[in-house]
């Protein structure tokens, strides 16, 4: 079945350091990719999303790149600020109604 | 402004009582979903709905249950029966067209003592 393999955590950065956080996936096809953002004490946030190879999700600075050939979508951000702190979860739906998330991964930028 | 709301935010239970979860939303989407989260998981899919008066176990259904009576309603009964309520739960809703984008709500901390 499908399938999402995360960076596993947690991640500790300083500000305006470069930020990755993997993301792999197991699936038939080309589902469509998400990455969401849970800050503390929320529910999930869409972040970005891709839904074709080659496609490039972009949002408040974060990047992610549909990786057909690697079955990859990286998370990336150039310069990460404290108020990036959150838990990041890797997502794929495979053309049915169902969201297959990763384990999610937890990020602190310290000052 | 659209968008799903929760309520109430945090919730206290005795042990072998019934609770209910509330979850509306005004995005006119036909599909909800509802999310359990443990402290350091990721989300697991307790139930979700496609259309008003049907819905569909997901992969935690023991010990809860649902309806969806009207569209923009779906709320969750954590029964006496699930061994081990306490946790964070998330209502979700997505059109059935397209991607499937899902959009959450601010959830609802249960705990069972």
């Amino acid at each position: 079945g499908d399938s999402v393999t995360q960076m596993e955590g947690p991640v500790t950065l300083s500000e305006e350091a470069f930020l990755t956080i993997n993301c792999t996936y197991t699936a038939t096809g080309y589902p469509s990719l998400f990455w969401y953002v849970q800050y503390p004490g929320e529910g999930l946030q869409l972040l970005l999303k891709a839904t074709k190879a080659d496609d490039k999700g972009s949002n408040k600075g974060f990047e992610a790149t549909y990786r057909k050939e690697t079955t990859s979508f990286h998370l990336e951000k150039g310069s990460v600020q404290v108020s990036d702190s959150a838990v990041y979860f890797c997502a794929l739906n495979h053309k049915n109604e169902k969201l297959t998330f990763g384990t999610g991964t937890r990020l602190t930028i310290i000052p | 402004d659209g968008g799903i709301t929760q309520s109430p935010k945090y919730l206290f239970r005795k042990e072998g009582q019934n609770v209910t979860l509330s979850c509306e939303q005004n995005l006119n989407h036909d599909a909800m979903y509802w999310y359990r989260q443990d402290p350091g998981q990721g989300l697991r899919l307790i139930y979700y709905s496609q259309i008003v008066n049907d819905f569909q176990k997901g992969d935690i259904a023991e010990g809860y249950s649902v309806s969806r009576e009207k569209k923009e309603s779906f709320p969750l009964t954590v029964t006496s029966a699930q061994k081990n309520p306490t946790a964070f739960y998330l209502c979700a809703s997505s059109s059935i067209a397209g991607v499937y984008e899902q959009y959450f709500g601010p959830g609802t901390r249960l705990t069972v003592t």
